[in-house]
């Protein structure tokens, strides 16, 4: 089946240590994004990327990092510098054309800071 | 900088009443929008979406949201209300051919039997 593939699902982390988040997408999309779920706050774009090796900041991208070497894949680094990692991070593909593409969602992954 | 105000967090209906959910959005040019609904323990999913033409869309499940490009607004409706629409819902913008999509806080509906 065509659809998105995030993993882990649940992720514990000691304060102080990276942890990488990985996305898979077999739609053949181009455009891929990442998000980060609070409580309250909806959504909030951490950064997206609109074709291979190229990637843009979204609005809270301070203390991530990601790549994009492949179509198919597009990590996220949560750094130690991230002050408030702890979330569900949702990551999302796209096929890009235009401004009207439908975002296509994984299900999704829970990282815990101890 | 675009950003998306969706003013009611959480809404409890009865079944069969009817559901407006506003959505204000800031931009001021070409503007694509979204409405996602997460229902409890599903993926994210595509509800209905604007990006040209008539003003009123219709989506799945018996919802459509009215683009009033003069208020910047996309408030969904949906006129009687069922107890399988308890989830939350998310109003989305993408402003002109940018790849970045702006999410709003998100609205719980919680609708009582």
């Amino acid at each position: 089946d065509g659809g998105i593939t995030q993993s882990p699902k649940y992720l514990f982390r000691k304060e102080g240590q990276n942890v990488t988040l990985s996305c898979e997408q077999n739609l053949n999309h181009d455009a891929m994004y990442w998000y980060r779920q609070d409580p309250g706050q909806g959504l909030r774009l951490i950064y997206y990327s609109q074709i291979v090796n190229d990637f843009q900041k979204g609005d809270i991208a301070e203390g991530y990092s990601v790549s994009r070497e492949k179509k198919e894949s597009f990590p996220l680094t949560v750094t130690s510098a991230q002050k408030n990692p702890t979330a569900f991070y949702l990551c999302a593909s796209s096929t890009g054309q235009g401004a009207a593409g439908e975002l296509f969602f994984g299900e999704g992954s829970r990282l815990t800071v101890l | 900088a675009q950003s998306v105000s969706q003013h009611n967090h959480h809404v409890i209906l009865s079944e069969a009443a009817s559901l407006e959910l506003g959505c204000n959005y800031s931009y001021g040019g070409t503007v694509n929008l979204f409405w996602y609904v997460q229902y409890p323990g599903q993926h994210l999913q595509l509800l209905l979406k604007y990006f040209s033409g008539d003003p009123l869309v219709k989506g799945i499940k018996g919802f459509e949201a009215e683009f009033i490009k003069s208020k910047f607004s996309f408030n969904l409706r949906k006129p009687s209300v069922q107890w399988s629409d308890t989830a939350e819902y998310f109003c989305a913008v993408k402003a002109g051919n940018t790849g970045k999509l702006i999410f709003g806080q998100g609205t719980t509906l919680q609708v009582k039997p």
